[in-house]
C-alpha cells in the first residue's frame, strides 16, 4: 500500500464547477500536511498547508481528518487556470515528506 | 531571478557514464533535498541535507551520491548511469515557516534520459 494515496483522475469539469480531491495517508505519526500544484513539465508549487481545524484560501478549502487519516481539497468556481495536477504531501517528522502521485484536473470552457 | 536553480535543465547520457546535476539556491535555507519524479509514482526522496556537514539517505538513494559544497549548493551524482534512472529530477529547499511547518520550494527540474 502506498503511504500517500490519491485518485489519479483525470477530473474533467466545466468552468464554474466545484470539485473535490481526496487523499489518504498510512502513517498515523504524520505531523503536517500540504497541497501542492504542479503544471505540466514544471516544478511543484505550494498551494496551501492543511491545518487541523481546516483552512480556506479564496476559492480553495483544505480539510484534515486525523482519525480517518484523510485530507481533502475543495475548489469552488473552477477557472481554466486551475487546470493542473494536485499533489497531496504528508510530512512524517519534519525530515521526511511523502508525496502522492497526484490528481489531474482539467477545467474546460 | 529564480530562488532555486538547477543545471542542466535537460541531459541525455549513455549507460555507464558519470553525470552530475547541480542545484543552487538564494533563499538562505539550510535544508536541501533531491527528488526524482516518475509517471504514476509521485516524487521520491533521494538524499537530503540539513547543513553543510549533514547528508542523509532518502527513500531511494542506491545508485546516487550527493555533495553539499556550501549552504547554497547541493549536487547529485550518478556514478554509473543506468536506463531506469531516466526521470525528472527536482532539487528543493525548505525552512521553518511561521505556522510551524517545513514548506518546500522546488527548482525547475532536470529531465535526464539514460540511453
Amino acid at each position: 500500500r502506498k503511504e500517500v494515496e490519491q485518485d489519479p483522475g483525470p477530473f474533467n469539469v466545466p468552468e464554474g464547477a466545484t470539485v473535490a480531491f481526496n487523499c489518504t495517508y498510512s502513517n498515523s505519526a504524520s505531523q503536517s500536511f500540504f497541497w501542492y500544484r504542479q503544471d505540466c513539465r514544471k516544478e511543484p508549487k505550494l498551494l496551501m498547508s492543511v491545518y487541523s481545524s481546516g483552512n480556506e484560501d479564496g476559492r480553495f478549502t483544505a480539510q484534515l481528518n486525523r482519525a480517518s487519516q484523510y485530507i481533502s481539497l475543495l475548489i469552488r468556481d473552477s477557472k481554466l487556470s486551475d487546470s493542473a495536477t494536485y499533489l497531496c504531501v504528508v510530512n512524517v517528522n519534519n525530515n521526511d515528506m511523502r508525496f502522492g502521485a497526484g490528481t489531474r484536473l482539467t477545467v474546460k470552457p | 531571478d529564480a530562488d532555486v536553480t538547477q543545471t542542466p535543465r535537460n541531459r541525455i547520457t549513455k549507460t555507464g557514464k558519470r553525470i552530475m546535476l547541480e542545484c543552487s539556491q538564494t533563499k538562505g535555507h539550510d535544508r536541501m533535498y533531491w527528488y526524482r519524479q516518475d509517471p504514476g509514482l509521485g516524487l521520491r526522496l533521494i538524499y537530503y541535507s540539513f547543513d553543510v556537514k549533514d547528508i542523509n539517505k532518502g527513500e531511494i538513494s542506491d545508485g546516487y551520491s550527493v555533495s553539499r559544497q556550501a549552504q547554497a549548493k547541493f549536487s547529485l551524482s550518478l556514478e554509473s548511469a543506468i536506463p531506469n534512472q531516466t526521470a525528472l529530477y527536482f532539487c528543493a529547499t525548505s525552512d521553518f515557516s511561521v505556522m510551524g511547518t517545513y514548506e518546500q520550494y522546488f527548482g525547475p527540474g532536470t529531465r535526464l534520459t539514460v540511453t
